[in-house]
């Protein structure tokens, strides 16, 4: 049991619809992090946020537009997404310390028609 | 980031000790080595992380040579459970929040 939970696990969205991606942590962390995973291709970070604050964006395109009202909810607004974007995304959380290790939710696989 | 080596695929038979290596030769001294593993379709699951010493949890060990250029994780008794994408990443931990670059990792199979 991670402690991360994502819903919903499985979307399917056209191009035009807009929809949203939810993940709460129940481990008191205060850091959370959303990964795409494409694939065949290993992980890609997309968003990091450490106490409600964004600090990491990998360029990520702004059909993807992140928000995280506190530590424990973030979530991934979708709109106008392309059939490329179809992958497994997923959410992670960690809390500060010397090693930051992060634990992940099951995630959301999203399929783009 | 240091970069890892992995084997891209591995077996081993059920009950048996599964060995998994990974080189990580241009590791920083403050980075650690950390292992997740990741069954079919699911999350990331961690597993354990070092910095220096050996460690040892519930699930596996990990064994980190004297110069830190290469690890092993070892799971002692695999089960058909442990079948999964096996990841050896190297981060510097809280000093650099999210910096865990993902590689393709080891496709740790465990035979009947």
């Amino acid at each position: 049991e991670t402690g991360v939970t994502q819903t919903p696990r499985h979307l399917v969205m056209g191009m035009t619809n807009k929809k949203s991606l939810k993940c709460e942590q129940h481990l008191g962390h205060n850091a959370m992090y959303w990964y795409k995973q494409s694939a065949k291709k290993p992980l890609e970070l997309m968003f990091v946020y450490n106490f409600k604050e964004q600090t990491e964006n990998n360029s990520v395109p702004s059909r993807f537009s992140p928000e995280c009202p506190n530590s424990s909810h973030l979530f991934l607004h979708l709109h106008t997404l392309q059939p490329e974007d179809s992958a497994l995304y997923l959410c992670a959380s960690s809390t500060p310390s010397a090693s930051d290790t992060q634990y992940f939710g099951p995630g959301t696989r999203l399929t783009v028609l | 980031d240091a970069k890892t080596t992995q084997p891209p695929s591995m077996d081993c038979a059920e009950g048996r000790a599964a060995n998994l290596p990974c080189n990580h030769s241009t590791i920083s001294g403050n980075e650690y080595v950390y292992w997740y593993r990741q069954i079919h379709s699911q999350g990331p699951q961690y597993i354990i992380h070092g910095l220096k010493n050996n460690e040892t949890n519930e699930m596996a060990s990990l064994i980190i040579t004297e110069d830190r250029k290469s690890s092993t994780l070892i799971l002692p008794h695999a089960t058909l459970r442990d079948t999964a994408v096996y990841y050896c990443i190297v981060g510097a931990g809280g000093t650099s929040y999210g910096k865990l670059t993902f590689g393709q990792g080891t496709i740790l199979t465990v035979h009947p």
